[in-house]
């Protein structure tokens, strides 16, 4: 299993262009999480989706959109890129153990808007 | 919402010393609380977790502790060596991990040799 992959592992935008991070997972898991790490901080939930078709909005969703056709992709869309969203942006996905869902991290993508 | 509180921010020890990071949060419904650890430039790796019907948990070098009645929880890492310099999240969460989790800002913890 390559476990959670994520594409790009860099990107730089302009302001006001759009992009898509590419999130896959192998292991047939139902839950996916965005994630996005600013500098020295911890990190903000973004979206989260508990299955193919349903999405649900985390703590800092504004500025972005995702879907979720099937199980293994979850892509993040950005669309006109400010500054403010300059950060690594993390997926992940879930396997349940024990009645917890341990969350496992994808590489991350590095996202810089200039 | 929920909100984690994580401290301190910078923490050095001596190696073969004990280090402690502690937590607290705010929502009581909040029910598994995992740690995880980040080296610079990687992604952020589960090293222990606990659910609130457990007090401590441990697995080697490496115990948590939670007090639901005072919302806080601690990891204690024994013997420190070189390669426990990282960066250490809390975290916790309502619905087991299964609805995201809410992080700490983390603890830059330096083991000096």
């Amino acid at each position: 299993n390559a476990g959670v992959t994520q594409t790009p592992k860099f990107r730089i935008l302009k302001i006001g262009q759009s992009m898509t991070l590419q999130c896959t997972q192998d292991m047939n898991h139902n839950y996916m999480y965005w994630y996005r790490q600013d500098p020295g901080m911890g990190l903000k939930l973004i979206y989260y989706s508990v299955g193919a078709g349903i999405t649900d909005k985390g703590e800092v969703p504004n500025g972005y959109n995702v879907s979720r056709s099937t199980t293994e992709d979850f892509p993040l869309r950005l669309e006109l890129a400010a500054p403010s969203q300059t950060s690594v942006y993390f997926c992940a996905s879930t396997v349940t153990r024990g009645g917890a869902a341990e969350q496992y991290f994808g590489p991350g993508t590095r996202l810089t808007v200039t | 919402g929920e909100n984690v509180e994580q401290h301190p921010s910078t923490l050095s020890v001596q190696e073969g010393d004990s280090a402690v990071i502690k937590c607290t949060y705010s929502d009581s419904a909040s029910n598994y609380f995992p740690w995880y650890k980040q080296e610079l430039g990687k992604r952020p790796q589960l090293i222990i977790d606990i659910r609130s019907n457990v007090g401590e948990k441990k697995d080697q070098r490496i115990a948590v502790t939670l007090n639901k009645t005072a919302k806080h929880f601690s990891l204690h890492i024994t013997e420190t060596q070189p390669e426990d310099s990282a960066v250490y999240f809390c975290a916790a969460s309502e619905g087991g991990g299964a609805d995201g989790l809410t992080f700490g800002k983390g603890t830059h913890l330096i083991i000096q040799p």
